[in-house]
């Protein structure tokens, strides 16, 4: 079976810094690995996408991924925090034969001005 | 159109109500989805048509009850609920079942059993 962990509850961040939000997966065989934004009583909004292929994803509003085979991660990244990218992120998995999406618990990512 | 839209987005009902959640999308997608998400939680999968047919249940109590009348349109009717099933249902579509594409989400619906 495939799971998500995403280490950190919150994750604090000042405007113009760097930030991470981490995100490990189990499963066996080549992982479908995606990252979804969700605002306050809203939806989920996908983000970005690693399925084959180079490393370092890249993704909507600035946001980018790396996965690591051997470490069985794919943290996201972002060069440049803005007070809007406050959220809660969810990493999530699906295995190559499966159908189910598989999320995180989830990380909330609060950036400060 | 790459949305999934959801009605109503916000429900209040009394455990002996029935009441029916809607999910449209036109992008052409056959798998679509149901999820339930309680507050700052991830959501939880409840069912996925694949076709217009039920491919997962998640061991969903029978007091909800999906269906899927087209490719375009998926419903679930809600029978007397508890106050527990209150939460942000949300509604996602795929190009088909197991693809490895991402899935899109609806905005929700706002459920409250009073």
């Amino acid at each position: 079976a495939q799971s998500v962990a995403q280490p950190e509850d919150q994750v604090n961040v000042a405007e113009g810094n760097p930030l991470t939000v981490k995100c490990t997966y189990s499963v066996s065989g080549n992982p479908y690995l995606f990252w979804y934004v969700q605002y306050p009583n809203r939806g989920l909004q996908f983000l970005l996408k690693y399925i084959t292929g180079d490393n370092l994803v890249k993704g909507s509003y600035g946001f980018e991924a790396e996965f690591n085979k051997s470490q069985t991660s794919f943290h996201l990244k972002k060069p440049s925090a803005l007070v809007s990218d406050s959220a809660l992120y969810f990493c999530a998995v699906r295995a190559p034969w499966g159908n189910k999406l598989v999320f995180g618990a989830g990380t909330i990512l609060r950036v400060k001005s | 159109d790459t949305e999934v839209t959801q009605t109503p987005k916000h429900l209040v009902m009394g455990m002996t109500n029935k009441k029916s959640l809607k999910c449209e999308q036109h992008m052409g997608h056959r798998a679509m989805y149901w999820y339930k998400q309680k507050a700052k939680k991830p959501p939880e999968l409840m069912f996925v048509y694949s076709y217009e047919k039920l491919s997962i249940n998640e061991s969903v109590p029978s007091r909800f009850s999906p269906e899927c009348p087209n490719s375009s349109l998926l419903n679930l009717h809600l029978h007397a609920l508890q106050p527990e099933d209150s939460a942000l249902y949300l509604c996602a579509s795929s190009p088909k079942q197991g693809a490895n594409t991402e899935a899109f989400f609806g905005q929700g619906t706002r459920l409250t059993v009073v």
